[in-house]
């Protein structure tokens, strides 16, 4: 069966500190991978998504990086963190090639940046 | 581009009765409907999808569709406090997209 992992769970960062978040998806192969982000009470906002290694589209222009350098790893990174950046990080993935229709998320991030 | 709107509530309603969750959307193209369900600091997890027109039935959820008017709802019968969640609509990516587009959920609270 598919899992996906994402660590840590939990996080605190001073103003100007990078960031890593990684995602790992298990049973499947050439899954599609996205990096969501939801501040408090508010819905879901796409930050990144990727189709294949290597291959990053960005929804959003921010500090904000993301990288694939495995068919199941995905990495979302910033040099130096910003208060905005607070909030609840999701990684999810869909059946690919295409879209599977479902997104399966992984148990999320939590980033407070003080 | 692709809207979908949910009220955000939050939506009160007492032990065992039937909560209402509804959703618009503006793509009249979309074939298929997901509900996701999420707790509080929890991710979101599919608990029903929708192709067509009418119910679909699951446990004490049924989802319709209404492809007509744009709008697809989710029952829940005899709530349950284990119930609160926000519930999340979502319609997935065509045109060869591959991004799905979120509503921004609905907050129900079931309470004893």
């Amino acid at each position: 069966s598919q899992t996906i992992h994402q660590w840590p769970a939990t996080l605190v960062q001073p103003v100007g500190s990078p960031l890593s978040l990684e995602c790992t998806v298990e049973g499947t192969s050439n899954p599609n991978l996205y990096w969501y982000r939801q501040a408090a009470g508010r819905g879901l906002q796409l930050l990144f998504y990727s189709v294949g290694i290597g291959q990053i589209s960005s929804e959003v222009p921010q500090n904000l990086s993301a990288s694939r350098p495995q068919d199941r790893q995905f990495i979302l990174s910033s040099k130096k963190l910003l208060l905005s950046d607070s909030g609840f990080y999701l990684c999810a993935w869909s059946v690919g090639p295409g879209f599977g229709g479902e997104l399966f998320f992984g148990e999320g991030s939590r980033l407070t940046v003080l | 581009q692709k809207e979908v709107e949910q009220n955000s509530g939050p939506l009160s309603v007492p032990e065992g009765a039937i909560a209402s969750l509804n959703c618009t959307y503006s793509d009249r193209g979309s074939q298929s409907f997901f509900w996701y369900r999420q707790y509080s600091g929890k991710s979101p997890e599919l608990i029903m999808f929708i192709y067509s027109n009418g119910d679909k039935e699951d446990g004490r959820f049924t989802a319709q569709l209404n492809k007509a008017s744009q709008y697809v709802s989710l029952l829940i019968r005899d709530s349950q406090p284990s119930d609160s969640a926000t519930y999340l609509c979502a319609v997935p990516p065509s045109g060869g997209s591959y991004i799905p587009t979120f509503g921004r959920g609905t907050s129900l609270i079931v309470h004893p």
